[in-house]
């Protein structure tokens, strides 16, 4: 099946620094989507990127679609300590497939 | 994230022992979900619904099983089969399947002894 793969697993910064992770798939995908999970918590979805080349912004974090529609990427400018958290990102290949695939997640950890 | 519930948050089972994870949503999504997450492992689709009295297996559907009954409720059992249970289950929903948003419940702690 589908895989996506996510990198990396953890990072951690300094308060202020900037944070991206990434994510990977060797088809061609649909749609992709964003969430976020804080530490004891539940997914919760941040955004969703359908065109090639799509860039869409919420306040520090940026969020990018490549013009093959393989790979997306979340920028955080400035980490805050309210950032922490596991990221995930999720897959659609469509032709018929219903299911959205996640990543592993990368685990920002900021260090105050 | 709000509308979807799920009970217990901790559940303790001794092994050998079926149990039953209850979701509920209050949404009126027609796609519902249950998702297993493992630390370092991600979410893992185990089953979904598209409408009543339809499912689907996800990719470890094996000693698990579900029903859909009713729109709101997506209850699954996590069989005597199922060799690795104690895992954090998440249930979600969303409108219709290839939608923009999945909704996730709190999440229920299954940990069999």
């Amino acid at each position: 099946g589908q895989q996506v793969m996510q990198i990396p697993q953890y990072q951690h910064v300094q308060e202020g620094e900037d944070f991206t992770t990434y994510c990977n798939s060797s088809t061609t995908l649909s749609n992709i989507q964003w969430y976020k999970q804080r530490p004891g918590g539940h997914p919760v979805f941040l955004i969703q990127l359908v065109k090639s080349g799509e860039v869409k912004k919420q306040k520090r974090l940026t969020f990018q679609f490549g013009e093959a529609k393989k790979n997306s990427s979340l920028h955080i400018t400035a980490t805050q300590t309210t950032d922490v958290g596991t990221y995930f990102c999720g897959a659609y290949s469509g032709a018929g497939s219903y299911q959205l695939t996640f990543g592993k997640g990368t685990k920002l950890s900021v260090i105050p | 994230d709000g509308g979807i519930t799920q009970s217990p948050k901790y559940l303790f089972r001794k092994e050998g022992q079926n149990v039953t994870l209850s979701c509920e949503q209050n949404l009126n999504h027609d796609a519902m979900y249950w998702y297993r997450q493992d630390p370092g492992q991600g979410l893992r689709l185990i089953y979904y619904s598209q409408i009543v009295n339809d499912f689907q297996k996800g990719d470890i559907a094996e000693g698990y099983s579900v029903s859909r009954e009713k729109k709101e409720s997506f209850p699954l059992t996590v069989t005597s089969a199922q060799k690795n249970p104690t895992a954090f289950y998440l249930c979600a929903s969303s409108i219709g399947l290839l939608t923009d948003t999945q909704y996730f419940g709190p999440g229920t702690r299954l940990t069999v002894l």
